[in-house]
């Protein structure tokens, strides 16, 4: 399996700020998810993001307020902007191992808190 | 009607008991089932996953899909303590370019000694 890190683990930011959350992998994967879990909720998928070509965004996500960075193949960037108390969520990056869409592993995950 | 149903719980059991967790789905084209444990403050732990239907064994996991039925169980021997946790479980269609990991809601689970 991959080992992901994630960072920052966890962080309370101010009203209207913007946040960028690191994902580093110890191998070289095609396909980088990000997700977030709100709290009591399951995790919906933000967008996929692959090296080399822009992220693709699910409905309800747009790239203004979560704009992505897939600079090389272990690593990403998921930037919150403009935070509101109601993006105070866990962030979850994660990646397909092995290419094949069925074994999707997650990092710790980040957990934000907006006040 | 959400695409995969799961009961929330918390489901509390004494130890060594066998655990049942199930899921329920509505899209006919999922095929891959996986199952996630995700301890408190941390990310989703992928337990086991399964093609198609039918059963698959790991040492105290055992997870079985059912597509006639669009329901899928994961059961847990001899529980433990250690396995209290939230169990998520998840599915997706064949084509992995274009078909997203559907996750369930949770289900809760606190196995007491």
């Amino acid at each position: 399996s991959a080992v992901i890190s994630q960072k920052p683990s966890r962080d309370i930011c101010q009203r209207g700020t913007s946040l960028t959350i690191q994902c580093q992998v110890d191998s070289q994967v095609t396909m980088m998810f990000w997700y977030r879990q709100q709290p009591g909720q399951s995790l919906t998928l933000i967008a996929t993001a692959n090296q080399g070509s822009e992220a693709t965004y699910e409905s309800g996500f747009v790239i203004d307020k979560f704009p992505i960075s897939r600079p090389n193949l272990t690593f990403s960037t998921l930037t919150v902007s403009n935070m509101s108390p109601e993006d105070s969520s866990i962030y979850l990056c994660s990646v397909d191992w092995r290419g094949s869409g069925n074994t999707i592993y997650f990092g710790e995950g980040s957990w934000l808190t907006v006040v | 009607q959400k695409e995969v149903e799961q009961d929330p719980g918390p489901l509390s059991v004494p130890e060594g008991a066998i655990v049942s967790l199930n899921c329920t789905y509505s899209n006919s084209a999922f095929q891959y089932f996986m199952w996630y444990r995700q301890y408190s403050r941390k990310g989703p732990e992928l337990l086991m996953y399964t093609y198609s239907s039918g059963n698959k064994e790991d040492g105290r996991f055992t997870a079985q899909v059912d597509k006639s039925s669009k329901y899928i169980s994961l059961f847990i021997r001899d529980s433990q303590p250690s396995d209290s946790a939230t169990y998520l479980c998840a599915m997706s269609g064949v084509s992995y370019n274009t078909d997203k990991l559907i996750f369930g809601t949770g289900t809760r689970l606190q196995v007491f000694p």
